[in-house]
């Protein structure tokens, strides 16, 4: 069975400082990785999605994330914070762009 | 705009009412899928449509009904509402290589 665990709900940041955001997986094959971005009132937006090749990728608004094996995680890694990155972030597991399985979130709030 | 519309964004029911959810898009993709979201819970499949004139069960389905209209619209219906279905509904749909997109979702409360 296919699972995400985020083990943060919540992580508070200041303007300017790093982010990292944790995601660990299961599943049985290899599966296609993601990471979702969810302002307030708002559906969900993709910033990247991982499958092969390169550890490293990059998405949108400054964001990337690593993709490492030995550990099954997908970490989400941003290295200076702005206030607008407030809002939830999922990460998410299935095949290419179908039936996905979402972790819980992590909400993000940034602080001046 | 291209995208995937919901309707309504928001409604209450009382228990043991009846009603649907709509969902259009306007993208041509294939597969269709009616999520809920709830807090700690990220989102949770309910049902999907790999493509039209299919729908098989998610990770939720008790409670709920779907249909795949046509290639465009995918309906969930809850036939008689309870407390425990007050959630955030949200329909997505993709294609291989192209990605998911969403809609705005509706806010559903059941009292």
């Amino acid at each position: 069975a296919q699972s995400v665990t985020q083990p943060d709900i919540h992580i508070t940041v200041s303007e300017g400082a790093s982010l990292e955001l944790r995601c660990n997986y299961s599943y049985g094959a290899t599966p296609y990785l993601f990471w979702y971005v969810q302002s307030p009132g708002q559906g969900l937006q993709l910033l990247l999605k991982y499958f092969s090749g390169d550890t490293l990728v990059q998405g949108i608004k400054g964001f990337e994330a690593e993709f490492k094996r030995s550990q099954s995680s997908f970490n989400l890694r941003k290295p200076s914070v702005h206030w607008s990155d407030a809002a939830e972030y999922f990460c998410a597991v299935g095949l290419d762009d179908y039936k996905l399985s979402f972790g819980a979130g992590t909400t993000v709030t940034v602080r001046a | 705009n291209a995208g995937v519309t919901q309707t309504p964004k928001f409604q209450v029911l009382k228990t043991g009412q009846s009603m649907t959810l709509q969902c259009a898009q306007d993208m041509n993709h294939n597969s269709m899928y009616w999520y809920r979201q709830d807090p700690g819970m990220g989102l949770r499949l309910i049902y999907y449509s790999a493509s039209e004139g299919t729908t098989d069960k998610g990770e939720v389905p008790n409670g709920y009904n779907v249909s795949r209209l046509n290639k465009r619209e995918f309906s969930l219906r809850l036939e008689s509402a309870a407390p425990s279905q007050t959630s955030v509904y949200f329909c997505a749909s993709s294609e291989v290589g192209v990605g998911y997109t969403f809609g705005s979702g509706t806010r559903l409360t059941v009292v």
